[in-house]
């Protein structure tokens, strides 16, 4: 069973950068069907889609947050990580990690999360 | 403000049905249909209930069944049982911005 673990961070001050990595076990990474991606989602509030990385390289990214995010990948560690820079109070969330399918993007395979929090 | 809309909150009995709405524009759930449903309890991570606007991946109930029409997709879930009561997110591909939204969410009350 292909299972997803987040790792990082849990406090992030202002102004840095916020990094995660997620670790892929029970599967391959390596895949041209499936994406590999980041959502989070704020304390009490809905999911938000970072963007994902496929294993070749190729990345997508929410408009709303390109100028800070980069996801890479490496294949040879079956694990794959979000950077997002000069954080604020509002990257406060729980951070998921998952499995999309390539091409409609929906997420069949998700980590448990972790909460990242922005404070100095 | 999300590029879905979903009703804040649903509730039913028991053995009834209930649906949820997700509403978007001919940019997403109109024109693709690559609608996604998923499950969330407090604290855990969403799970995948529906894909590709109506299909279940394997070992999720046949209680549970999308649709779509227009610029609305829907999620049915018939036979209402107390595990139920969750928050439900609707996602759709879309063909501006970014390629996944998501929708606010949907809290269901099993009374």
């Amino acid at each position: 069973q292909l299972q997803l673990q987040e790792s990082g961070p849990g406090l992030v001050k202002p102004s840095e950068t916020l990094s995660l990595t997620c670790i892929v076990s029970g599967g391959s990474i390596s895949s041209g069907s499936y994406y590999w991606g980041w959502i989070r989602q704020p304390p009490g509030q809905g999911l938000e889609w970072i963007g994902n990385i496929s294993d070749s390289g190729s990345t997508y990214y929410n408009p709303s947050l390109k100028s800070r995010v980069t996801i890479s990948v490496d294949t040879s560690k079956k694990q794959f990580s979000l950077q997002l820079s000069s954080v604020t109070a509002a990257d406060t969330a729980v951070y998921y990690c998952a499995r999309q399918l390539s091409g409609t993007y929906h997420s069949d395979f998700w980590g448990q999360g972790t909460l990242v929090t922005v404070s100095s | 403000q999300s590029a879905l809309t979903q009703p804040a909150s649903v509730s039913g009995s028991p053995g009834q049905s209930i649906a949820i709405s997700c509403t978007g524009t001919s940019s997403d759930v109109g024109g693709y249909n690559y609608v996604s449903w998923y499950q969330q309890y407090p604290g855990k991570a969403p799970k995948l209930m529906i894909y590709d606007v109506s299909k279940r991946p394997s070992g999720i109930s046949d209680r549970f069944s999308g649709s779509k029409s227009g610029n609305t997709a829907s999620l049915t879930i018939s036979g209402l049982q107390a595990e139920d009561e969750a928050d439900y997110y609707c996602s759709s591909y879309t063909s501006s911005s970014s390629p996944v939204v998501f929708g606010g969410g949907t809290k269901l009350t099993v009374l």
